[in-house]
């Protein structure tokens, strides 16, 4: 049975930093993992996908990495600001087709003025 | 930008009483989804719908709950005989093709009281 771990399970900087978000997973027999924002009581907002052929996407100030064989991803946030804040889920899917994807309990990150 | 959307936002329902959840997923995607969580737990996978079918569900899914598509566009949850356990974020989720972006409406928060 998958299990997906997310550390840390809270952060909080300052504006500005540079912050790296971890996402592992147990088996490593994955077909894609997805990278979502979740802002309190609202839905999941896709960051990036990821491919389990690809070892990372970019777009704008995050970039996404894969490591399919030890079962990590890290979503890097560049020069965070404070509407970054939110918690941050990683999803890995392991079939094709209509796979379900299993979450990560995610990291609630709190960028400070 | 197509977003799916779900409703009502939010229901309260006396125990034992049934509910319909809404979901109208984005004009042209195939698969299908229904995901739960719990006030600070994780996101859940419920069940996948393709092909006017269930794909797979989780063992949450049980007798308890069904899902439809009546009609081109809705896909409904319906939940018989609701428990208090039941209080929680229903999420719908709907993509494109096997490989692609899932992308999730902002849920429905059921409380059972």
């Amino acid at each position: 049975k998958q299990e997906v771990t997310q550390i840390p399970a809270a952060l909080s900087v300052p504006e500005g930093e540079n912050l790296v978000l971890n996402c592992s997973f147990t088996d490593s027999a994955i077909y894609n993992l997805q990278w979502f924002r979740q802002d309190p009581g609202k839905g999941l907002t896709s960051l990036l996908l990821i491919q389990s052929s690809q070892r990372e996407q970019t777009s704008g100030r995050l970039n996404a990495s894969l490591d399919k064989s030890s079962g990590r991803s890290t979503l890097y946030i560049a020069a965070s600001q404070p509407g970054d804040s939110a918690t941050y889920l990683c999803a890995v899917r392991q079939h094709t087709n209509a796979g379900k994807s299993t979450f990560g309990d995610g990291t609630t990150l709190t960028v400070k003025p | 930008e197509p977003e799916v959307t779900q409703t009502p936002s939010h229901q309260v329902t006396q125990m034992g009483q049934e509910v319909i959840l809404r979901c109208v997923p984005i004009s042209n995607h195939l698969y299908f989804y229904w995901y739960r969580q719990i006030l600070g737990q994780k996101v859940e996978f419920l069940v996948s719908f393709y092909n006017n079918e269930i794909s797979e569900k989780s063992e949450i899914f049980d007798d308890q709950f069904s899902v439809e598509r009546p009609d081109g566009s809705n896909f409904t949850l319906k939940i018989r005989s609701t428990k208090l356990e039941d209080s929680a974020m229903y999420f719908c989720a709907s993509k494109a093709g096997a490989g692609n972006t899932i992308y999730f409406g902002e849920g429905s928060w059921l409380t059972v009281v």
